[in-house]
């Protein structure tokens, strides 16, 4: 069975522009949630969606949006791109919710300049 | 007050040696308890939860101490194969899950 899959991979944006991040949940799971993780910082928490509704949202601006759609899958959406934005995004998934086992994909890592 | 605190380390041991790590959260109410691994540019993988009574799995064993609200992970007979980043995890307000910063364990030879 495929794990999280997250696209793209790898992305470079200038300041200023938008970014959409992509993620595919495990089949069967219908929680998702995003996690910023800034080198040498551990994940932190962006938005978490259980059954299409958003469950939680880290204290991020609002530049930062996501979505879940019917089949479960994802997208995160940076608005304004900032120099501090640049971080590797990752997507996590569950079956029961976010205090569950979280399965994360390999992440999207965003480079800003 | 950050919601989950880590000594960031790095921890440096040789092979063999026993090594824990503490994590201290800040809400009282937080019910889930976990240990990640994460392996240098890879995505963090569940290690093990951590229940009230404190559980092992092998050569790894988790305690919770409600009443300090800390949680600690001990890793016994160290392995080249333990060096990661150890991140604590505790789910928080709105019932949502939220890391430390991760604490860098590195076995010598």
């Amino acid at each position: 069975d495929a794990g999280v899959t997250q696209s793209p991979t790898h992305l470079i944006k200038t300041r200023g522009q938008h970014v959409t991040l992509r993620c595919s949940p495990i089949s069967g799971h219908k929680s998702v949630s995003w996690y910023q993780q800034v080198l040498g910082q551990g994940p932190q928490f962006i938005f978490q969606y259980y059954e299409k509704e958003e469950r939680g949202r880290g204290n991020f601006p609002d530049r930062f949006s996501a979505r879940q759609f019917p089949n479960y899958s994802s997208e995160l959406n940076v608005n304004a791109l900032l120099l501090g934005d640049s971080a590797l995004y990752l997507c996590a998934s569950s079956f029961q919710g976010p205090t569950g086992e979280l399965f994360f994909g390999e992440g999207s890592r965003l480079t800003v300049l | 007050r950050k919601e989950v605190e880590q000594d960031p380390g790095p921890f440096n041991v040789p092979e063999g040696a026993t090594v824990a790590f503490n994590c201290t959260y800040s809400n009282s109410a937080s019910q889930s308890f976990f240990w990640y691994r994460q392996d240098c540019r890879k995505e963090p993988k569940l290690l093990m939860s951590v229940y009230s009574s404190g559980n092992e799995d092998g050569r790894f064993t988790a305690q919770l101490n409600r009443a300090s609200q800390y949680i600690s992970l001990l890793i016994r007979d160290s392995k080249l194969s333990d060096s990661a980043t150890y991140l604590c995890v505790v789910n928080t307000r709105a019932n949502n899950l939220f890391f430390g910063t991760g604490t860098r364990l590195t076995v010598i030879p």
